[in-house]
């Protein structure tokens, strides 16, 4: 079946790196996507990663892959009180529909 | 700001009522795609459209419908609205063939 699955909060404090973990169950998904959600808007995409890299890095972002045990992280650098949202997950099923974790609460202590 | 418009942003309905909610794409864009978003949950996948053709449905009841115009906008229309309808419904639109898809800022629909 499709399944993503995240944890549900994570406290950092500005200026540490934050990683948020997912894991996912389907293996012919060919992309994976990372999504930012602030307060009463949609969603912003942040990063995604083709299904046969490991890794991709994108100014603060790095997002790690590892198809084996259909593990992804995204990892955020010198974290703002900006980065505070909540972060979810998505990979790409048939007919290009996105299937979304339950989302990770990120909040940045000052 | 990615250029997909959804209105209304909020609207209140009764059990039993129906709602027409709409969604203006990016420019371009020739698929669009509706996602239910419950309090606390990440978005489920409604159905897609891709040139005026439904070519995806996730697991939701018939009373949840939707139409792709010839200027690629859409609607979702919900009948028999009932008390777990009260969502955030989201639009997204893409380019055929592109991975990214562009996000509305949604409708949240209430149901009293």
């Amino acid at each position: 079946g499709e399944d993503v699955e995240q944890s549900l909060f994570l406290s950092v404090r500005e200026g540490d790196s934050s990683v948020i973990n997912c894991t996912y169950t389907d293996s012919s998904s060919t992309y994976l996507y990372w999504y930012k959600q602030e307060p009463g808007a949609g969603l912003q995409l942040l990063t995604y990663i083709f299904s046969n890299m490991d890794m991709k890095q994108d100014q603060r972002l790095t997002v790690l892959l590892n198809k084996k045990d259909k593990h992804l992280s995204l990892r955020i650098a010198d974290t703002q009180t900006g980065d505070s949202a909540i972060y979810f997950c998505a990979e790409e099923g048939a007919t290009n529909k996105l299937i979304f974790g339950t989302g990770t609460l990120l909040a940045v202590q000052p | 700001e990615t250029g997909v418009t959804q209105s209304p942003t909020h609207l209140i309905k009764t059990r039993g009522q129906q709602v027409t909610l709409r969604c203006s794409s990016q420019s371009g864009h020739n698929t669009v795609s509706w996602y239910q978003q419950a309090l606390g949950q990440g978005p489920q996948f409604i159905f897609q459209y891709y040139r005026e053709e439904e070519n995806g449905r996730g697991n939701f009841p018939p009373r949840f419908s939707g139409l792709q115009f010839p200027n690629y906008s859409s609607e979702l229309n919900v009948n028999a609205l009932e008390l777990d309808d009260s969502a955030l419904y989201l639009c997204a639109s893409r380019r055929d063939g592109n991975t990214e898809a562009f996000f509305g800022q949604g409708t949240r629909l209430t149901v009293v």
